[in-house]
């Protein structure tokens, strides 16, 4: 079975300082991996995703992760927030079966501080 | 492309009756997912459509609950005798299947319908 951990609920942080939020994935098979963003009151919005190739991960608004199989994680990265960067991240994995189905994390909710 | 689309918005319903929820994916989408967000936590799966079949279902989903696709495009969810602890954020999704050899495509989710059950 596959699971998705997300170390931290909430994350406060100040403009324009860099964040980092941290995923950990439990998996016996290849996996792909996804960060997920939700603004209140609306639905998710993908961010980026790990499909294979490349480690280092570029996504929309800056944001980029890096996937390590050792340590089986995806964190989130972006060297300077914005305040409209407020909202909860959700960290998904999928590839258990040819289903498309993704397994959440519980998210990270990011404060954004001026 | 228009996004996923879901309607309503928003739900208030007494407990005991029924209530009905409608998704319309991006058009050429074959897979249509729905889930489940409670407050505080992420989504859970709950059943997902390839073309007009159900092909898998989440133990979350009672037997009060039913989902369709009658002709592979737009799919309702209903749930039958609305309990509180129905009361969720249900979200609707849409992908690609890539084929044989390619890998499916993410997931695009829409804007939720939140049901509040008094």
């Amino acid at each position: 079975a596959q699971s998705v951990t997300q170390l931290d609920s909430q994350v406060p942080v100040f403009e324009e300082a860099p964040v980092e939020l941290r995923c950990n994935y439990s998996s016996s098979v290849s996996v792909y991996l996804f960060w997920y963003v939700q603004y209140p009151n609306q639905g998710l919005q993908l961010l980026l995703k790990y499909l294979s190739g490349s480690t280092l991960v570029k996504g929309i608004n800056g944001f980029e992760a890096e996937f390590n199989k050792s340590q089986t994680s995806f964190h989130l990265r972006k060297p300077s927030v914005h305040i409209s960067d407020t909202a909860e991240y959700f960290c998904a994995v999928g590839g258990s079966s040819n289903t498309g189905k993704l397994i959440f994390g519980q998210g990270t909710t990011l404060q954004v501080k001026p | 492309d228009t996004g996923v689309s879901q309607n309503p918005r928003h739900k208030i319903t007494k407990r005991g009756q029924n209530v009905t929820f409608r998704c319309d994916p991006i058009s050429e989408h074959n897979r249509l997912y729905w889930y489940r967000q409670t407050l505080g936590q992420g989504p859970e799966f709950l059943t997902y459509f390839q073309n007009e079949a159900q092909l898998e279902k989440s133990r979350l989903l009672s037997d009060r609950f039913s989902a369709e696709r009658p002709k592979g495009s737009f799919s309702t969810l209903e749930i039958q005798r609305t309990e509180q602890g129905d009361s969720a954020m249900y979200l609707c999704a849409s992908s690609l299947e890539g084929g044989p050899g390619q890998r499916t495509l993410p997931l695009h989710f829409g804007n939720g319908t939140r049901l509040t059950v008094t």
